[in-house]
């Protein structure tokens, strides 16, 4: 079974802070990783995606990738409260274009004013 | 990315009945789409994976007789919740992957089973 771990949380930081996520895997050869917000009782929706080692920037947020470690984390700076929600990290399944996703648990973020 | 469309978006039913819930990718031809159910606080877990034509193929510990889906054509997934019990009251969401934006999920359907 392939493990997708994140910190526990909740997390909770002030707004205008940094509010920092990780995120570890299991399977060294996983290549395509996912970061997905999910507000309370609504669906997730992608926020970043990641392919190569390194750091992704897309406004606020930024996804980092070291595979070396199989670590992936999302930045979001200058945190607003409406980015309180639950991240869930996602990781494709190895080998797979179009296959399943294996999901972290998510962690809860709340961003106070 | 891909649109998808998921209906309903509530349902309460009564023991016994069955539920059928709707995928529709409204701008893209999906070969596959999969079907997650999530309870209050947890993570999404998969259970099936919808593929057009043929059988879907379900995860372990998951009722293929209990949760029937069917993907009949490249935009529409349907899965059926047959005498639902209230231990099946959830969150049901859709997913349908697109190689170039990623996965887009559907809006999610919350079942209620009284």
């Amino acid at each position: 079974q392939k493990e997708v771990e994140q910190n526990s949380g909740p997390l909770s930081v002030p707004e205008g802070a940094i509010a920092s996520l990780n995120c570890t895997y299991s399977d060294r050869g996983s290549q395509s990783f996912f970061w997905y917000r999910q507000y309370s009782g609504k669906s997730p929706e992608l926020i970043m995606s990641i392919y190569s080692n390194g750091d992704k920037e897309d406004g606020r947020f930024t996804a980092q990738l070291n595979k070396a470690s199989q670590y992936v984390s999302l930045l979001i700076r200058d945190s607003q409260p409406s980015d309180s929600a639950t991240y869930l990290c996602a990781v494709l399944d190895r080998g797979s274009t179009l296959g399943r996703l294996y999901f972290g648990r998510g962690t809860q973020l709340t961003v106070w004013p | 990315g891909a649109v998808v469309s998921q209906h309903p978006s509530r349902v309460i039913c009564k023991s016994g009945t069955s539920v059928k819930i709707e995928c529709r990718s409204l701008d893209f031809q999906a070969t596959t789409m999969f079907w997650y159910r999530q309870f209050p606080k947890k993570s999404l877990m998969l259970m099936a994976t919808s593929n057009e034509g043929s059988k879907a193929t379900y995860e372990q510990g998951v009722e293929k007789d209990k949760f029937l889906i069917n993907h009949a054509s490249l935009t529409l997934s349907t899965l059926t919740v047959t005498s639902a019990h209230p231990e099946d009251s959830s969150f049901y969401i859709c997913s349908v992957p697109d190689f170039q934006y990623g996965y887009t999920f559907g809006s999610g359907t919350r079942l209620t089973v009284v």
